[in-house]
Protein backbone atom coordinates (compact mmCIF):
# COMPACT_ATOMS: atom_id res chain seq x y z
CA UNK A 1 0.00 0.00 0.00
CA UNK A 2 1.38 3.21 -0.63
CA UNK A 3 1.41 6.05 1.72
CA UNK A 4 1.37 8.72 -0.56
CA UNK A 5 -0.87 8.31 -3.23
CA UNK A 6 -0.75 10.54 -6.38
CA UNK A 7 -3.43 11.44 -9.20
CA UNK A 8 -3.46 11.62 -11.80
CA UNK A 9 -0.05 9.14 -12.38
CA UNK A 10 -0.30 10.50 -16.57
CA UNK A 11 -1.33 13.56 -18.10
CA UNK A 12 -0.90 14.87 -21.39
CA UNK A 13 -1.76 18.69 -22.64
CA UNK A 14 -1.56 21.25 -24.60
CA UNK A 15 0.68 24.25 -24.14
CA UNK A 16 -1.43 27.28 -22.49
CA UNK A 17 -3.58 24.71 -20.77
CA UNK A 18 -4.67 24.89 -17.07
CA UNK A 19 -3.84 21.98 -14.78
CA UNK A 20 -4.02 20.41 -11.05
CA UNK A 21 -2.37 17.79 -9.42
CA UNK A 22 -3.27 15.68 -6.41
CA UNK A 23 -1.08 14.21 -3.75
CA UNK A 24 -3.39 12.13 -0.77
CA UNK A 25 -2.95 10.20 1.85
CA UNK A 26 -4.60 8.94 5.72
CA UNK A 27 -1.68 9.95 7.23
CA UNK A 28 -1.11 13.31 8.91
CA UNK A 29 2.40 15.03 7.89
CA UNK A 30 4.71 17.13 9.48
CA UNK A 31 5.44 18.95 6.34
CA UNK A 32 5.31 17.73 2.52
CA UNK A 33 7.42 18.71 -0.57
CA UNK A 34 7.08 18.56 -4.21
CA UNK A 35 9.93 18.24 -6.86
CA UNK A 36 10.45 17.58 -10.40
CA UNK A 37 12.06 15.42 -11.97
CA UNK A 38 13.21 15.88 -15.73
CA UNK A 39 14.15 12.78 -18.39
CA UNK A 40 17.43 11.44 -17.07
CA UNK A 41 17.79 13.65 -13.46
CA UNK A 42 17.64 13.71 -10.40
CA UNK A 43 14.34 15.09 -8.37
CA UNK A 44 15.08 18.77 -7.39
CA UNK A 45 12.85 20.45 -4.76
CA UNK A 46 10.02 22.71 -5.70
CA UNK A 47 8.34 23.66 -2.54
CA UNK A 48 8.13 22.76 1.29
CA UNK A 49 4.61 23.41 2.87
CA UNK A 50 4.07 23.03 6.67
CA UNK A 51 0.95 24.56 7.61
CA UNK A 52 -2.45 23.18 7.19
CA UNK A 53 -3.98 25.39 4.98
CA UNK A 54 -1.05 26.97 3.23
CA UNK A 55 -0.74 28.07 -0.04
CA UNK A 56 2.73 28.46 -1.58
CA UNK A 57 3.49 30.21 -5.28
CA UNK A 58 6.18 29.83 -7.28
CA UNK A 59 5.81 31.80 -10.52
CA UNK A 60 2.85 29.95 -12.75
CA UNK A 61 2.49 27.37 -10.04
CA UNK A 62 0.61 27.24 -6.74
CA UNK A 63 1.22 24.51 -4.12
CA UNK A 64 -1.46 24.63 -0.85
CA UNK A 65 -1.28 21.96 1.33
CA UNK A 66 -4.29 20.56 2.86
CA UNK A 67 -5.94 22.07 6.24
CA UNK A 68 -5.65 18.25 8.24
CA UNK A 69 -2.12 18.37 6.62
CA UNK A 70 -3.26 15.18 4.82
CA UNK A 71 -3.22 16.36 1.32
CA UNK A 72 -1.96 18.48 -1.26
CA UNK A 73 -2.03 20.19 -4.82
CA UNK A 74 0.02 21.80 -7.56
CA UNK A 75 -2.45 24.36 -9.96
CA UNK A 76 -0.03 25.03 -13.10
CA UNK A 77 -1.40 28.50 -14.78
CA UNK A 78 -0.80 28.56 -18.75
CA UNK A 79 1.80 25.38 -18.90
CA UNK A 80 4.28 25.46 -21.02
CA UNK A 81 6.84 22.90 -22.95
CA UNK A 82 9.58 23.16 -20.15
CA UNK A 83 7.44 21.90 -16.95
CA UNK A 84 7.43 18.95 -19.41
CA UNK A 85 8.18 16.29 -16.49
CA UNK A 86 7.40 13.55 -13.49
CA UNK A 87 6.27 15.60 -10.59
CA UNK A 88 6.70 13.98 -6.95
CA UNK A 89 4.99 14.71 -3.48
CA UNK A 90 7.07 13.76 -0.04
CA UNK A 91 5.86 13.58 3.39
CA UNK A 92 7.36 13.81 6.35
CA UNK A 93 6.36 11.97 9.27
CA UNK A 94 7.77 14.38 12.12
CA UNK A 95 11.75 14.27 12.16
CA UNK A 96 11.88 10.98 10.29
CA UNK A 97 12.69 10.43 6.25
CA UNK A 98 10.70 11.47 3.26
CA UNK A 99 8.26 9.03 1.93
CA UNK A 100 7.68 9.84 -1.64
CA UNK A 101 4.60 9.33 -4.29
CA UNK A 102 5.06 7.22 -7.26
CA UNK A 103 4.49 10.68 -9.34
CA UNK A 104 2.14 12.46 -11.75
CA UNK A 105 4.17 12.49 -15.28
CA UNK A 106 3.15 15.74 -17.15
CA UNK A 107 4.13 16.41 -21.12
CA UNK A 108 2.83 19.70 -21.94
CA UNK A 109 3.50 19.67 -26.06
CA UNK A 110 3.65 23.02 -28.16
CA UNK B 1 29.18 23.64 -6.17
CA UNK B 2 29.71 20.49 -8.68
CA UNK B 3 26.46 19.17 -6.89
CA UNK B 4 26.50 15.41 -6.00
CA UNK B 5 28.33 13.45 -7.75
CA UNK B 6 27.26 9.47 -8.81
CA UNK B 7 29.12 6.97 -10.81
CA UNK B 8 29.06 5.36 -13.07
CA UNK B 9 25.80 7.16 -15.07
CA UNK B 10 24.90 3.87 -16.30
CA UNK B 11 26.09 0.40 -15.62
CA UNK B 12 25.07 -2.84 -17.65
CA UNK B 13 25.99 -6.20 -15.99
CA UNK B 14 24.94 -9.96 -16.31
CA UNK B 15 22.99 -11.27 -13.48
CA UNK B 16 25.64 -12.89 -10.38
CA UNK B 17 27.90 -10.26 -11.09
CA UNK B 18 29.35 -7.79 -8.30
CA UNK B 19 27.89 -3.89 -8.61
CA UNK B 20 29.45 -0.87 -7.03
CA UNK B 21 27.96 2.50 -7.12
CA UNK B 22 29.09 5.08 -6.16
CA UNK B 23 28.58 8.88 -4.57
CA UNK B 24 30.14 11.90 -3.70
CA UNK B 25 27.65 14.39 -1.66
CA UNK B 26 28.24 18.32 -1.26
CA UNK B 27 30.31 18.86 0.44
CA UNK B 28 29.48 20.26 4.45
CA UNK B 29 26.20 18.13 3.86
CA UNK B 30 26.08 15.62 7.37
CA UNK B 31 23.11 13.27 5.59
CA UNK B 32 23.18 11.27 2.54
CA UNK B 33 20.68 9.23 1.49
CA UNK B 34 20.83 6.09 -1.32
CA UNK B 35 17.15 5.99 -3.22
CA UNK B 36 16.11 3.38 -5.41
CA UNK B 37 13.54 4.29 -8.47
CA UNK B 38 11.41 1.68 -10.72
CA UNK B 39 8.17 1.91 -12.49
CA UNK B 40 6.11 -0.12 -10.36
CA UNK B 41 7.16 1.19 -6.85
CA UNK B 42 8.45 4.55 -7.23
CA UNK B 43 11.50 6.34 -5.14
CA UNK B 44 12.05 4.08 -2.04
CA UNK B 45 14.35 4.82 0.35
CA UNK B 46 17.09 1.91 1.01
CA UNK B 47 19.86 3.48 3.65
CA UNK B 48 20.75 6.85 5.10
CA UNK B 49 23.68 7.64 7.25
CA UNK B 50 24.57 11.02 9.71
CA UNK B 51 27.73 11.97 9.97
CA UNK B 52 29.02 8.65 7.65
CA UNK B 53 27.29 6.46 10.53
CA UNK B 54 24.19 4.49 8.92
CA UNK B 55 21.23 5.16 10.91
CA UNK B 56 18.40 3.55 9.42
CA UNK B 57 18.94 0.74 6.88
CA UNK B 58 15.13 -1.27 6.67
CA UNK B 59 14.90 -0.37 3.01
CA UNK B 60 17.44 -2.61 1.98
CA UNK B 61 15.75 -5.11 0.02
CA UNK B 62 18.07 -8.04 1.31
CA UNK B 63 21.33 -9.10 2.45
CA UNK B 64 23.03 -9.22 -1.28
CA UNK B 65 22.56 -5.27 -0.87
CA UNK B 66 25.31 -3.63 1.38
CA UNK B 67 26.40 0.21 2.20
CA UNK B 68 29.58 2.04 3.55
CA UNK B 69 30.46 5.85 3.78
CA UNK B 70 34.35 5.58 4.80
CA UNK B 71 33.95 9.50 4.76
CA UNK B 72 31.90 12.17 4.58
CA UNK B 73 32.94 12.60 1.03
CA UNK B 74 32.38 9.24 -0.32
CA UNK B 75 29.81 6.48 -0.38
CA UNK B 76 29.04 3.37 -1.79
CA UNK B 77 26.28 1.22 -2.39
CA UNK B 78 27.23 -2.60 -3.20
CA UNK B 79 25.03 -5.24 -4.64
CA UNK B 80 26.58 -8.71 -4.86
CA UNK B 81 25.28 -10.88 -6.34
CA UNK B 82 23.05 -8.90 -8.94
CA UNK B 83 19.65 -10.09 -10.00
CA UNK B 84 17.51 -8.71 -12.94
CA UNK B 85 14.87 -7.60 -10.47
CA UNK B 86 17.38 -5.32 -9.37
CA UNK B 87 17.36 -3.29 -12.26
CA UNK B 88 16.43 0.51 -11.30
CA UNK B 89 17.71 4.22 -11.10
CA UNK B 90 19.58 4.15 -7.99
CA UNK B 91 19.67 7.91 -6.44
CA UNK B 92 22.12 9.36 -4.22
CA UNK B 93 21.22 12.21 -2.24
CA UNK B 94 22.88 14.45 0.70
CA UNK B 95 21.58 17.58 3.20
CA UNK B 96 22.26 19.42 5.70
CA UNK B 97 20.63 18.43 9.03
CA UNK B 98 17.61 16.30 7.24
CA UNK B 99 16.42 19.66 5.42
CA UNK B 100 16.65 20.38 1.37
CA UNK B 101 17.43 16.86 0.10
CA UNK B 102 19.54 17.42 -3.15
CA UNK B 103 19.60 14.71 -5.62
CA UNK B 104 22.55 13.10 -7.65
CA UNK B 105 22.05 11.96 -11.42
CA UNK B 106 21.43 8.86 -10.73
CA UNK B 107 22.91 5.52 -11.68
CA UNK B 108 20.69 2.96 -14.24
CA UNK B 109 21.17 -0.25 -13.92
CA UNK B 110 20.80 -3.31 -16.40
CA UNK B 111 20.84 -6.60 -14.87
CA UNK B 112 20.62 -8.95 -17.84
Amino acid sequence: TQLLEQSPQFLSIQEGENLTVYCNSSSVFSSLQWYRQEPGEGPVLLVTVVTGGEVKKLKRLTFQFGDARKDSSLHITAAQPGDTGLYLCAGALGYSTLTFGKGTMLLVSP
Amino acid sequence: DAGVIQSPRHEVTEMGQEVTLRCKPISGHDYLFWYRQTMMRGLELLIYFNNNVPIDDSGMPEDRFSAKMPNASFSTLKIQPSEPRDSAVYFCASSVAQETQYFGPGTRLLVL
